[in-house]
């Protein structure tokens, strides 16, 4: 079964500083995609970046790029130059299987980000 | 960009009743929509997969009779908890695919549901 590890349930960060937020995870697809989802305590999610798993370049999106190392499973989000509203809850996300307006995500437990000024 | 949108944004009933939140897609059609749980400081967990025109597909431990999900036009699918009880009260979220993609999910920005 597929699954998404998220390791670290809380960090603090100093603002301007980057920071590596962590996630494993584990399918026996071939074709996957990973995301990343900030959630702030309004509760909306934000869509931060995408990697596809047939994709050889690390996506990057603005401040946000994604650590993608295939052979580990492991899709790492890191922010650069942290800034005060970065504070926020951190999901990692899987779509299971190849692309279908039925295919899910799943998600894992999330890593509270909080910025120190 | 897609928009998905959720209503109400929260809601508080009385144990026993029920209570429909609805999941709009506004500039897209929407075959499928996924509905998701979250309570606090939890991950969201998916509870069903909302399907157009047919029955919608439950997880293993969602109870289909206390969580109905209606998908009858392409861009509304709802979901209603029957007979709420206190442990119903959670962060209900939406969401769909951007049509022809699947490398971005839009979420509904979901549902504080309080049952008193």
């Amino acid at each position: 079964a597929q699954k998404i590890t998220q390791t670290q349930p809380g960090m603090f960060v100093q603002e301007k500083e980057a920071v590596t937020l962590d996630c494993t995870y584990d399918t026996s697809d071939q074709s996957y995609g990973l995301f990343w989802y900030k959630q702030p305590s309004s509760g909306e999610m934000i869509f931060l970046i995408y990697q596809g798993s047939y994709d050889e370049q690390n996506a990057t999106e603005g401040r946000y790029s994604l650590n993608f190392q295939k052979a580990r499973k492991s899709a790492n989000l890191v922010i650069s130059a942290s800034q005060l509203g970065d504070s926020a809850m951190y999901f990692c996300a899987m779509r299971e299987g190849r692309r279908s307006s039925a295919s899910k995500i799943i998600f894992g437990s999330g890593t509270r980000l909080s910025i120190r000024p | 960009g897609a928009v998905v949108s959720q209503h109400p944004s929260w809601v508080i009933c009385k144990s026993g009743t029920s209570v429909k939140i609805e999941c709009r897609s506004l500039d897209f059609q929407a075959t499928t929509m996924f509905w998701y749980r979250q309570f606090p400081k939890q991950s969201l967990m998916l509870m069903a997969t909302s399907n157009e025109g047919s029955k919608a597909t439950y997880e293993q431990g969602v109870e289909k009779d206390k969580f109905l999900i209606n998908h009858a036009s392409l861009t509304l699918s709802t979901l209603t908890v029957t007979s709420a009880h206190p442990e119903d009260s959670s962060f209900y979220i939406c969401s769909a695919w951007a049509r022809g993609t699947n490398t971005e999910a839009f979420f509904g920005q979901g549902t504080r549901l309080t049952v008193v």
